[in-house]
């Protein structure tokens, strides 16, 4: 079945750091790919996306590509800021799923520490 | 444009009391989904409703109901609330052929 892998965490980074959250997957068929971002005390953000292979995401300096040859999605920051700090989550959607298309399967998320 | 909102916020239950979280959206979307979030078990799809008067179990609908009242609105209803459906749960709702979904802020729920 699909299913989506995420680097455990925490990950604990200066600022400035180069940030890679590892995310690999499991699908049949050709899934899109997303990355959501979740805030202290908030709801999930949608933060990226790609719907093909070889496809770049990007959004507030984040980048994640869709490799198919490896199954990867991994999200890469050139320099997190304090303010990045949050669970970053992985995901893809299941395709024909009871009729639905927007049912997505998560990874369990990657804690992200940015300190001063 | 509010997106997807939420009510309540914070809840506290006693075990065997029932209540109904309530969730609407004004973005037009066709599905809306119930999940729950635990520590260490990332998102877990409780129920789901593809369109206006469909619904659909997910992953861990045991002890929940939902209805789709309308096309803005998905309720969630704990008949009889249970210690282990402590928990923060969110709402979301995405477009027809779209597969992103926008999340509501959550509602956060203890139950004693």
């Amino acid at each position: 079945g699909n299913s989506v892998t995420q680097m455990e965490g925490p990950v604990t980074l200066s600022e400035e750091a180069f940030l890679t959250i590892n995310c690999t997957y499991t699908a049949t068929g050709y899934p899109s790919l997303f990355w959501y971002v979740q805030y202290p005390g908030e709801g999930l953000q949608l933060l990226l996306k790609a719907t093909k292979a070889d496809d770049k995401g990007s959004n507030k300096g984040f980048e994640a590509t869709y490799r198919k040859e490896t199954t990867s999605f991994h999200l890469e920051k050139g320099s997190v800021q304090v303010s990045d700090s949050a669970v970053y989550f992985c995901a893809l959607n299941r395709m024909n799923y009871g009729g639905s298309q927007g049912n997505l399967i998560f990874g369990k998320g990657t804690k992200l520490s940015v300190k001063p | 444009n509010a997106g997807v909102t939420q009510t309540p916020k914070f809840q506290v239950l006693k075990t065997g009391q029932s209540m109904t979280l309530q969730c609407a959206q004004d973005m037009n979307h066709n599905s809306m989904y119930w999940y729950r979030q635990d520590p260490g078990m990332g998102l877990r799809l409780i129920y789901y409703s593809a369109s206006e008067g469909t619904t659909d179990k997910g992953e861990v609908p045991n002890g929940y109901n939902v209805s789709r009242l309308n096309k803005r609105e998905f309720s969630l209803r704990l008949e009889s609330a249970a210690p282990s459906q402590t928990s923060v749960y969110f709402c979301a709702s995405s477009a027809r052929d779209r597969y992103e979904q926008y999340f509501g802020p959550g509602t956060r729920l203890t139950v004693t």
